[in-house]
């Protein structure tokens, strides 16, 4: 029932691509490809912005892309740009019928 | 458009009940979709809490199952959240949200309210 772990701050520069990791157990991320995330911006909901692993809902920008390998996920930011400068969450849902958040990762672009 | 809205006191003391409620437009409590709840501690992470398909069908997170209740109240088109024995812990903004109804699992939280705060104090 912990937290997945995200780093707790990834940076770069306009432009740049960052890579953002969330690493869970073999009960949630490993165990189902049940793996989303959400970017937040301060003093706002979070927003639903990949699903299913690597898909984007509409209106997400291809820039954003997901991807698992075992018990880690991770969220790929391409072409960085100022407006991505946000706190991201990434999601799985996790045996007994539950869903777990990661611990979240600041995204600043330098 | 699908749009929610909590609502509820802001302040509760230690050991009461903590009682919010999320009113839904642009869709119907009825049509299917799982309502969750989620959480935010201040400074924190987002802790998902539980999730209503209709007043039979209901997942409440291990941690929190002893102390919560949730219903739904078609007549009203809204949905509520009751966590009883609330301690400064359980101080956080409240987040109501649906899922996306997208890969037949209600494991995606599409659309959210804005958020309540309530803090938990004497």
């Amino acid at each position: 029932q912990s937290a997945l772990t995200q780093p707790a701050s990834v940076s770069g520069s306009p432009g740049q691509s960052i890579t953002i990791s969330c690493t869970g157990t073999d009960t949630d991320i490993g165990a189902y490809d049940y793996v989303s995330w959400y970017q937040q911006h301060a003093g706002q909901a979070p927003k639903f912005w990949i699903y299913d692993v690597n898909s984007r809902p509409s209106g997400v920008s291809s820039r954003f892309s997901g991807s698992k390998s075992g018990n880690t996920a991770s969220l790929t930011i391409s072409g960085l740009q100022p407006e991505d400068e946000a706190e991201y969450f990434c999601s799985s849902y996790a045996a007994s019928g539950f869903y777990v958040f990661g611990t979240g990762t600041k995204v600043t672009v330098l | 458009q699908v749009q929610l809205q909590e609502s509820g006191p802001g302040l509760v003391k230690p050991s009461g009940t903590l009682s919010l409620t999320c009113t839904v437009s642009g869709d119907s409590v009825s049509s299917g979709h799982w309502w969750s709840w989620i959480r935010q501690s201040p400074g924190k992470g987002l802790e998902w809490i539980g999730e209503i398909l209709d007043n039979a069908n209901y997942n409440f997170h291990p941690s929190l199952k002893s102390r919560l209740s949730m219903s739904i109240d078609k007549s009203k088109n809204l949905f509520s959240l009751r966590l009883s024995s609330v301690t400064a812990a359980d101080t956080a903004v409240y987040y109501c949200a649906r899922d996306s109804g997208l890969s037949g699992t209600s494991a995606y939280f599409a659309y959210w309210g804005p958020g309540i705060l309530a803090t938990v104090s004497s």
